[in-house]
């Protein structure tokens, strides 16, 4: 069974500058996807940038990007020039390109970041 | 843009009791699912639907849960007989498939389920 590990409980971050969250999974699978969602207090989900496991190059969403290195199943998150707004939290999740109707999400536990003016 | 929505934004029932919580997915997605998040934990999967079926289910998804698409619109959670575990907050997601390409499952904004 895939897993999705968070190893980063809360990070905190300054305003204007440059945070990583890291995320590791295990799976046996060669195709899949991996994404990274934002939770702020609300506690809508909202998708933030994913990543197609058979993609070398790494997915940028304006301020976010992402370091995928397959062969060590990692898949960390970057955000440039933090703002107030990116104050959340963030889960990864992984889902598989092989289960036909169900491909279903399979969260990390998740990171709580804070951003400080 | 268009959005899954979910009613109520928050429930409260007794122990017991009977509980109905409603999405409309987003019209020509495909694939729906439903996910709890228990307060402080992680998102887990319950159930996906399609094809007017389950299509896979969860150790979570015993048989006090059951979903239902009733009118091609509404996608619905019931719980028969809520336990005080199962307050939690329950997303409502939907997903695309076209030419065999579908990526994003596009979530609602959940229902808080408290139980008292």
């Amino acid at each position: 069974a895939q897993t999705v590990t968070q190893s980063q409980p809360e990070m905190s971050v300054q305003e204007a500058e440059t945070v990583t969250l890291s995320c590791t999974y295990d799976t046996s699978e060669s195709d899949y996807y991996l994404f990274w969602y934002k939770q702020p207090p609300s506690r809508q989900m909202i998708l933030v940038i994913r990543q197609e496991a058979y993609k070398q190059q790494n997915a940028t969403e304006n301020r976010f990007s992402v370091n995928f290195q397959k062969a060590a199943k990692s898949f960390s998150l970057k955000i440039s020039d933090s703002q107030l707004g990116d104050a959340a939290m963030y889960f990864c999740a992984y889902r598989s390109a092989n289960g036909g109707a169900t491909n279903k999400l399979i969260f990390g536990t998740g990171t709580l970041l804070a951003v400080q003016p | 843009e268009p959005e899954v929505t979910q009613t109520p934004s928050h429930q409260v029932t007794q122990m017991g009791q009977e509980v109905i919580l409603r999405c409309v997915p987003i019209s020509n997605h495909l694939y729906f699912y439903w996910y709890r998040q228990i307060l402080g934990q992680k998102v887990e999967f319950l159930v996906s639907f399609y094809n007017n079926e389950i299509s896979e289910k969860s150790e979570i998804f015993d048989d006090q849960f059951s979903v239902e698409r009733p009118d091609g619109s509404n996608f619905t959670l019931k719980i028969r007989s809520t336990k005080l575990e199962d307050s939690a907050m329950y997303f409502c997601a939907s997903r695309q498939s076209r030419d065999g390409l579908s990526y994003e499952q596009y979530f609602g904004p959940g229902t808080r389920l408290t139980v008292t």
